[in-house]
């Protein structure tokens, strides 16, 4: 297993438009999260997922936002009438969730660019 | 709420010099991380620390959690090119579920050769 992947790496979109990401946890993983990050920050939790239920989301995950997780293996985040403050690197995690000692692993993001 | 301050901002260094990064936080630490991120890339994981007092090292890297559990600091020994990267910080939210970090903003670190 080559760890977590993200698809596409760069997305380019007019504001306006809708984008959607696909994220493909590590295989044995039953958690998988989305975080945003802006230049110069650190990441932003968005949501995350056990196995296909999604159990928590942020106050930043506004109604345009959608992230699903229907087999409870890959995700994808949809963002509808793209804004240019949605702009950002979009990062998911995954992690197998056994105890307290929780190790997030994140893939390498997709870069969102709202034009 | 709780925030994570990380100092300094950016650091520069020759190659061979050990240097230090710092992770403040404005509430007790239930859960620290650390974190690597290459410019536009993901973050690769460090270590975890939980228990005041706690070190770990790996390699040339140890982080310490300071006994109050509000402080840690990332000690890198005899720096090399490849720690070149963005160090980042991040801790659990306390009743928070699990994985939902909140995270510094991040030491920029470059080794000159």
């Amino acid at each position: 297993d080559t760890g977590v992947s993200q698809n596409p790496r760069h997305k380019i979109t007019k504001r306006g438009q809708n984008v959607t990401f696909r994220c493909d946890p590590i295989s044995e993983h039953n958690r998988l999260y989305w975080y945003r990050q802006t230049l110069g920050q650190g990441p932003e939790f968005l949501t995350y997922f056990q196995n296909e239920a999604q159990l928590e989301k942020s106050r930043l995950l506004s109604d345009r936002f959608s992230a699903e997780r229907p087999k409870g293996s890959f995700s994808t985040l949809e963002i509808q009438r793209t804004e240019q403050g949605d702009s950002a690197m979009y990062l998911c995690a995954s992690s197998l969730a056994l105890d307290s000692n929780e190790k997030l692993f994140f893939g390498s993001g997709t870069q969102l660019s709202v034009l | 709420s709780q925030e994570l301050e990380q100092s300094p901002q950016s650091l520069i260094v020759q190659e061979g010099k050990n240097l230090t990064i710092n992770c403040t936080s404005s509430k007790t630490l239930y859960g620290l991380y650390w974190y690597k991120q290459k410019y536009g890339e993901g973050l690769i994981f460090l270590m975890m620390l939980q228990k005041g007092g706690e070190e770990k090292s790996h390699e040339k890297i140890t982080a310490k959690l300071d006994e109050k559990k509000q402080q840690s600091s990332l000690h890198i020994t005899a720096s090399q090119p490849s720690h070149a990267g963005i160090y980042l910080c991040g801790a659990d939210i306390p009743g928070g579920s699990q994985g939902n970090l909140i995270f510094g903003k991040g030491t920029k670190l470059s080794v000159k050769p």
